[in-house]
């Protein structure tokens, strides 16, 4: 079985700041894991994968997330926070087999100026 | 290239009634996948259809159905309306069956919302 515990419902930090949204996950077999962003009234937009290999990923819009394997965490960073960036994120693992998503509760990502 | 389009975007319908959705998946994907979004529940998965046939099912009374046609178009049911039922419908289609296959990635539509009233 799969879960994953996002840290924070909410985030909001300046614009120019770093960014960190915090992801646990839980998986029975080696993971596969995903950062999806969401904008208002739109579906969501996959943000970066990991799947094996490099434990750095990098994504779009300056967004990257290591997987720490020992820490079961998955946490999504950007160093310079810009206004466009504000909308809700989400966590994401893959299941053993097929193509479903088990999602995080999500964490909204507001920029102030 | 033409991304995942549903329809209707919103609808609005009463208790009792039922509702169908429609999923266009990306040209070539085979795969195409349902997914609910409330904001109590966040999103939770519905079933995912390739080649017509459904693998996976989430845990939703049998009110939910859905279908998948040969061209890969999809369709989801749920009769019997509630409230509970008001949510955004997602879908989303791949090229591969698996997520642990490659690069094979879901690409969301942008929705359909529901309102139950």
């Amino acid at each position: 079985a799969q879960s994953v515990t996002q840290l924070g419902s909410h985030v909001s930090v300046s614009e120019g700041a770093l960014v960190l949204l915090r992801c646990n996950y839980s998986s029975s077999v080696p993971p596969y894991l995903f950062w999806y962003v969401q904008y208002p009234n739109q579906g969501l937009q996959l943000l970066l994968k990991y799947t094996t290999g490099a434990t750095l990923v990098k994504g779009i819009n300056g967004f990257e997330a290591e997987f720490k394997k020992s820490e079961t965490s998955f946490h999504l960073t950007k160093p310079s926070a810009h206004m466009s960036d504000a909308a809700e994120y989400f966590c994401a693992v893959s299941g053993n087999a097929g193509n479903m998503l088990t999602f995080g509760g999500g964490t909204r990502l507001m920029v102030k100026p | 290239k033409a991304g995942v389009t549903q329809t209707p975007r919103y609808l609005i319908k009463t208790r009792g009634q039922q509702v169908t959705l429609s999923c266009s998946p990306i040209s070539g994907h085979r795969s195409v996948s349902w997914y609910q979004q409330t904001p109590g529940q966040g999103l939770q998965f519905l079933f995912e259809y390739f080649s017509e046939t459904q693998r996976n099912k989430g845990n939703f009374p049998g009110r939910f159905s859905g279908r998948q046609f040969s061209n890969s178009r999809s369709e989801m049911n749920v009769s019997t309306l509630e409230l509970g039922d008001s949510a955004l419908y997602l879908c989303a289609s791949s090229l591969e069956g698996s997520l642990r296959s490659g690069a094979n990635v879901l690409t969301f539509g942008a929705g359909s919302r529901l309102t139950v009233l």
